[in-house]
């Protein structure tokens, strides 16, 4: 059974940093794309990154270029979102996702940004 | 900016056929966008229905199918049940050198 495990959301000033994890299990996470997706309360869908199965190819939204990088541990199953000068319009649920598409996902970990 | 439009919301009785559907401020979208589609309800974390425009995931009831209709992808319900009732989400992939997916705004299907 494919699991999608994330963890590290939390309150956090602005300007702060926080970085997200993500455990998999249930597939070869080495085959796999990686995605992050994010939700902003009460909103639609954000894309925000994702990563090649090797970790060499990295994409990201305009809005988070500079500030969060993606990457991945294949040893470790484990997934990653580092977040750096954060704006509360980063405020939001962040998923992690199998695949390019997105075909299976985690619950999800909230992230605020707030003083 | 790329902007992916979807219908904000759709009503259908039980047991109707509705159609979503998907455009992009870029033009036409063609298969090579790859339209995903996601159902999401209350609380809970999307779940991927369709991939690569047509193709269903094991998990996808029969009732949905995914197309591409007047340069649109489209994602239609026939014979649609409560349990339907939810919002739905489309992706399309957007190649090049400054690669990105770009999700529609979502449309909020209610079964009444």
């Amino acid at each position: 059974e494919v699991q999608l495990v994330e963890s590290g959301g939390g309150l956090v000033q602005p300007g702060g940093s926080l970085r997200l994890s993500c455990a998999a299990s249930g597939f070869t996470f080495s085959r796999s794309w990686m995605t992050w997706v994010r939700q902003a309360p009460g909103k639609g869908l954000e894309w925000v990154a994702n990563i090649k199965e090797d970790g060499s190819d990295k994409y990201y939204v305009d809005s988070v270029k500079g500030r969060f990088t993606i990457s991945r541990d294949n040893a470790k199953s484990s997934l990653y979102l580092q977040m750096h000068s954060l704006r509360a319009e980063d405020t939001a649920v962040y998923y992690c996702a199998k695949g390019r598409g997105g075909d299976f996902w985690g619950q999800g970990t909230m992230v605020t940004v707030s003083s | 900016q790329t902007v992916v439009t979807q219908e904000p919301s759709l009503t259908v009785s039980p047991g109707g056929t509705v159609t979503l559907t998907c455009a992009s401020s870029t033009g036409a979208v063609t298969s090579g966008y790859y339209p995903n589609w996601f159902q999401q309800k209350p609380g809970q974390a999307p779940r991927a229905l369709i991939y690569s425009t047509t193709n269903k995931h094991s998990w996808t009831p029969a009732r949905f199918s995914g197309s591409l209709l007047g340069g649109k992808a489209a994602l239609t319900l026939s014979g649609v049940q409560p349990e339907d009732e939810a919002e739905y989400y489309c992706l399309l992939y957007y190649g090049g050198a400054q690669l990105s997916w770009v999700f529609g705004g979502g449309t909020k299907l209610t079964v009444l």
